[in-house]
């Protein structure tokens, strides 16, 4: 399995700021992948990040609003822009096992806008 | 519809119970079936993994899929206070593809 870490684990914003998450994996992976958990929700998709090329996003997400950089195969960064109250969720880096078939998850950043 | 089901409940159980946690899906795509444990306030840590139809068992947990009914179930023998938690299915259909979540079951184990 792989090791995920993930920061900051929880923050409170201003509305009209912008947060960004890290992750850091403790391997070279090909796909890293963002999801947003609002409270007492499943998971949902933000976006698919590779390394050398723009992130793939899900239906109702945009790049001016979640940004992604993916500099490297170990690391990958998220930012909530402009933020509003709706965006308080918690946010999760996710990767794939070696046989790119079950996914492993960061502890996750709780975000709180205030 | 969903893609993958779940009973969001809670479950409230007694130490000791075996507890039985189920999920239906609609695409007969889906290969892979995972089962995540989710604490509050922590991120999904995959529990058992998987694939076709059969079961799997490690230690008091037994993952089941019924591909043909298209049900996968979780059992949990023995249960214990530390397994309160929520209790997520997912699902795909091949390497690399994207995973489709249940909404998750909040299990309480009462001592």
């Amino acid at each position: 399995s792989a090791v995920i870490s993930q920061k900051p684990s929880r923050d409170i914003c201003q509305r009209g700021t912008s947060l960004t998450i890290q992750c850091q994996v403790d391997s070279q992976v090909t796909m890293m992948f963002w999801y947003r958990q609002q409270p007492g929700q499943s998971l949902t998709l933000i976006a698919t990040a590779n390394q050398g090329s723009e992130a793939t996003y899900e239906s109702g997400f945009v790049i001016d609003k979640f940004p992604i950089s993916r500099p490297n195969l170990t690391f990958s960064t998220l930012t909530v822009s402009n933020m509003s109250p709706e965006d308080s969720s918690i946010y999760l880096c996710s990767v794939l096992g070696t046989a790119n078939t079950e996914a492993f998850f960061g502890q996750g950043t709780r975000l709180t806008v205030v | 519809q969903k893609e993958v089901e779940q009973d969001p409940g809670p479950l409230s159980v007694p130490e000791g119970a075996i507890v039985s946690l189920n999920c239906t899906y609609s695409n007969s795509a889906f290969q892979y079936f995972m089962w995540y444990r989710q604490y509050s306030r922590k991120g999904p840590e995959l529990l058992m993994y998987t694939y076709s139809s059969g079961n799997k068992e490690d230690g008091r947990f037994t993952a089941q899929v019924d591909k043909s009914s298209k049900y996968i179930s979780l059992f949990i023998r023995d249960s214990q206070p530390s397994d309160s938690a929520t209790y997520l299915c997912a699902t795909h259909g091949g390497a690399g593809n994207m995973l489709t979540f249940g909404g998750g079951t909040r299990l309480m184990v009462k001592p």
